[in-house]
């Protein structure tokens, strides 16, 4: 089966400042599809990034960046010229390419921005 | 605004009682999922429906079901409530049910079960 984990429960970050965070993914297959989500206190997931496995180029939108490594089955998430509004728990998931598939989130990580 | 509709958005009910959630996707999706978030379990994969048709089932109860209407809006079930049931319901749409296709979620329903 497969398994997302997050291993930083918490993090924080000086506004303005660069802060990673951490997933890493077990799987058996070859193609998937890896994302980060974004959860506010309002509660909505949000779509950060979203990265196709056989693209070896690393996804980037805007202020968020991730490192991609497949052979180590690492995804982890970059946020540059960390916000206010970034203050989240973010989830790492993993989307096998099977249709009809599920969607498997890690634990979470709570991110703390300090002005 | 994800453009996906959930009603109710906060929900009390007794144990052993049993409550129906809506999901409105966005409009042209196709496809919809249901995941509960609870403290415990953290976020998991309840369901997804593709055009009217179940496509995938995950972690579901059997107190638990779920449609999708001809015009693709859904419901989640759930009867028999204990208090475990307690938890954030979310609802999902995609464009079609592929898996790289981007899940557009809702606000939740928040289910407190006393």
């Amino acid at each position: 089966a497969q398994t997302v984990t997050q291993s930083q429960p918490e993090m924080s970050v000086q506004e303005a400042e660069t802060v990673t965070l951490s997933c890493t993914y077990d799987t058996s297959e070859s193609d998937y599809y890896l994302f980060w989500y974004k959860q506010p206190p309002s509660r909505q997931m949000i779509l950060v990034i979203r990265q196709e496995a056989y693209k070896q180029q690393n996804a980037t939108e805007n202020r968020f960046s991730v490192n991609f490594q497949k052979a180590a089955k690492s995804f982890s998430l970059k946020i540059s010229d960390s916000q206010l509004g970034d203050a989240a728990m973010y989830f790492c998931a993993y989307s096998p390419m099977e249709y009809g598939n599920k969607l498997v989130f890690g634990a979470g990580t709570i991110l703390r921005v300090k002005s | 605004d994800s453009g996906v509709t959930q009603t109710p958005k906060h929900l009390i009910t007794a144990t052993g009682q049993r409550v129906t959630l809506r999901c409105s996707p966005r409009s042209g999706d196709l496809s919809v999922y249901w995941y509960q978030q609870s403290l415990d379990q953290g976020l998991q994969f309840l369901i997804q429906y593709y055009n009217g048709e179940e496509r995938a089932k995950g972690n579901i109860l059997e107190r638990f079901s779920a449609q999708q209407f001809p015009d693709l809006h859904s419901e989640l079930n759930l009867s028999s409530l204990e208090l475990g049931d307690s938890a954030l319901y979310f609802c999902a749409s995609s464009v079609s049910g592929t898996s790289g296709n981007t899940r557009y979620f809702g606000e939740g329903s928040w289910l407190t079960v006393v």
